[in-house]
């Protein structure tokens, strides 16, 4: 069954906005992690937030983690056209033996 | 992190007959994953497909109907067998090279059963 569960389902922006996004879970976890996949392709691992982490950074790219609200935080700055895709939350939860469980996912649509 | 090769990118079946896809990596994993992406909706998991021993399948999947092959460290197939239009999906493997490391994902299998 699916673990985490994003919001908003869509989100449409302007280019050079910032997009966040935001993904709940229901158990503990090992790690989070979000991926982006375009056009129903395959999926490309764009961060990861270890469960003892608050804050990660990457590029644009702003990961936070709250393990005591079960939520996670993606924002991208300063959005480009590109980034028009669908970004999802998984987590590796607690005594999962590696498998990864995806959320429902969100919709970014960046008008250029 | 790891590259993976999966073929084909996209098949039409007809309803009754079976697809095997095939993802190569290009290198050494211990665990390969396959996952199904049914129409507008997210990634469930099928199965971890682990080398030596027989895959283990999550709720809802059986070996009948996807049977899997991990003849080594570098390779997995997935077949899709006696097909229907509720088999339309993409089928995507997935590999992880080490704990704490994001997953790569092949560029999926686009199914469709008519």
């Amino acid at each position: 069954s699916q673990q985490g569960e994003e919001d908003p389902q869509a989100l449409s922006i302007q280019e050079g906005e910032n997009a966040t996004m935001n993904c709940s879970y229901k158990t503990s976890i090992n790690n989070l992690q979000w991926y982006r996949q375009n056009s129903g392709r395959g999926l490309v691992h764009l961060i990861l937030i270890r469960s003892n982490e608050r804050e990660k950074h990457s590029g644009r790219l702003r990961v936070t983690l709250d393990t005591s609200k079960k939520s996670s935080s993606l924002l991208i700055t300063a959005s480009r056209a590109a980034d028009t895709a669908s970004y999802f939350c998984a987590t590796i939860y607690t005594g999962a033996n590696s498998k990864l469980t995806f959320g429902k996912g969100i919709t970014l649509s960046v008008r250029p | 992190s790891a590259v993976i090769s999966q073929k084909p990118s996209r098949d039409i079946c007809q309803r009754g007959t079976s697809l095997t896809i095939q993802c190569q990596v290009d290198s050494q994993v211990t665990m390969m994953f396959w996952y199904r992406q049914q129409p507008g909706q997210s990634l469930t998991l099928i199965a971890t497909a682990n080398q030596g021993s027989e895959a283990t399948y999550e709720s809802g999947f059986v070996i009948d109907k996807f049977p899997i092959s991990r003849p080594n460290l570098t390779f997995s197939t997935l077949t899709v067998s006696n097909m229907s239009p509720e088999d339309s999906s993409i089928y995507l493997c997935s590999v992880r090279k080490e704990a704490n490391y994001g997953y790569t994902f092949g560029s999926g299998t686009r199914l469709t059963v008519v």
